[in-house]
């Protein structure tokens, strides 16, 4: 079974700043990917960013990058410039490929407020 | 790309009625779905994934008979809660499973908020 923990339940940072949030995550998996999903309050998930586990180069979308550690089993997700739009509850997930359904574990979240 | 839509976006029922939540792919086909409940201030709890074609695969503790689901064809699922009662009150929300051969990706609904009065 995986597992994914985001130990922050909130954060907050200022306007136009840059903020990091963590996650780890547990997989007997070989070959699995990670999401980082978005809910801002109108509850629509949004998928943020994505990382194949075998590629070692962190992806990175615009203002949002990530630092994969595959060997510490860690997955944090980096806001830079951060704006209004960017409050929300933030999920990381994980892939379940074992039954070939790609079912997401997901963490609990962090709740991020982003301060004018 | 890769929209998927849900509807009714909330709905209001009496007790011991049936519900039924339409999940959509707008732009691409899926040959999977998920189906979700999520709390007030907790994350997603999968209930159950949807293959086209086939019987749903319900995750543990997730009452078959009441949640019936029917992925028709490859942009449709359904999710019915059969005999609602106020404890089935919660947001629904739907993912279609994008297959690009690599990295599939699961977009979501908008999600479907359920009131059983």
């Amino acid at each position: 079974a995986q597992t994914v923990t985001q130990s922050q339940p909130e954060m907050s940072v200022q306007e136009a700043e840059t903020v990091t949030l963590s996650c780890t995550y547990d997989t007997s998996e070989s070959d699995y990917y990670l999401f980082w999903y978005k809910q801002p309050p109108s509850r629509q998930m949004i998928l943020v960013i994505r990382q194949e586990a075998y590629k070692q180069q962190n992806a990175t979308e615009n203002r949002f990058s990530v630092n994969f550690q595959k060997a510490a089993k860690s997955f944090s997700l980096k806001i830079s410039d951060s704006q209004l739009g960017d409050a929300a509850m933030y999920f990381c997930a994980c892939t379940n490929s074992g039954a070939g359904s790609y079912q997401l574990t997901f963490g609990k979240g962090t709740k991020l407020s982003v301060i004018p | 790309g890769a929209v998927v839509s849900q509807h009714p976006s909330w709905v209001i029922c009496k007790s011991g009625t049936s519900v039924k939540i339409e999940c959509r792919s707008l732009d691409f086909q899926a040959t999977t779905m998920f189906w979700y409940r999520q709390f007030p201030k907790q994350s997603l709890m999968l209930m159950a994934t949807s293959n086209e074609g086939s019987k749903a695969t319900y995750e543990q503790g997730v009452e078959k008979d009441k949640f019936l689901i029917n992925h028709a064809s490859l942009t449709l699922s359904t999710l019915t809660v059969t005999s609602a009662h106020p404890e089935d009150s919660s947001f629904y929300i739907c993912s279609a499973k994008h297959d690009t051969g690599r990295m599939d990706t699961q977009y979501f609904g908008p999600g479907t908020r359920l009131t059983v009065l």
